[in-house]
């Protein structure tokens, strides 16, 4: 079964709009953490924002913030006054604490944005 | 700059063939993890070392083979190599196994089979 969902392959935002990008998991480990990872064209990948399985706070960096839903098992990113430079590929990930995964990241597909002038 | 050091950062080789990459983590990093994204299969985990010691392994082929040394660089070893091996193949360090400590990710190696 698929740890981790990105049911988006691509979205399209106008530039200084909001986009959500969708992510769902599943784990049974109590504790874990979901991460956002951005990939631009040039290939490297770029630590977005984090949300711990225990943190009663969604998470905000700059302009992502994560809504993190629990009980829904999603953790969307979410990019406020979206740039021209918010174009690329975004993974989610997560960490599960426990278990023979200890450490790794499991990543989704990724969803491809693309951000219109 | 990330602060992880990939070489090389291109690669194209022939079927058949063994390659090595090589992978320094950040500074004081002790965990690393090897990566292979294709276009076909997404991001999958292949291995991950803690402080020289084998800590996790993913789909890695048998084929493929890795080892962390003491000064904690790390080499990913690709042998008998096929055209389904073409790929970009990223180390990550982190400075502990888990826990809320972020993978860092270096640029990648882009290899290339014939």
């Amino acid at each position: 079964a698929q740890k981790i969902t990105q049911t988006q392959p691509g979205m399209f935002v106008q530039e200084k709009e909001a986009v959500t990008l969708d992510c769902t998991y599943d784990t049974s480990d109590p504790s874990y953490g979901l991460f956002w990872y951005k990939q631009p064209s040039s290939g490297e990948m770029i630590f977005l924002i984090y949300q711990g399985s225990y943190d009663q706070q969604n998470a905000t960096e700059g302009r992502y913030s994560l809504n993190f839903q629990k009980a829904r098992k999603s953790a969307n990113l979410v990019i406020s006054a979206s740039q021209l430079g918010d174009s690329a590929m975004y993974f989610c990930a997560m960490r599960e604490a426990f278990g023979t995964s200890y450490g790794k990241l499991t990543f989704g597909q990724g969803t491809i944005l693309t951000v219109h002038p | 700059d990330s602060g992880v050091t990939q070489t090389p950062k291109h690669l194209i080789t022939a079927t058949g063939q063994r390659v090595t990459l090589r992978c320094s983590p950040r500074s004081g990093d002790l965990s690393v993890y090897w990566y292979q994204q294709s276009l076909d299969q997404g991001l999958q985990f292949l291995i991950q070392y803690y402080n020289g010691e084998e800590r996790a392994k993913g789909n890695i082929l048998e084929r493929f083979s890795a080892q962390q040394f003491p000064d904690l660089h790390s080499e990913l070893n690709l042998s008998s190599l096929e055209l389904g091996d073409s790929a970009l193949y990223f180390c990550a360090s982190s400075s502990s196994g888990a826990g809320a400590n972020v993978l860092t990710f270096g640029a990648g190696s882009r290899l290339t089979v014939l």
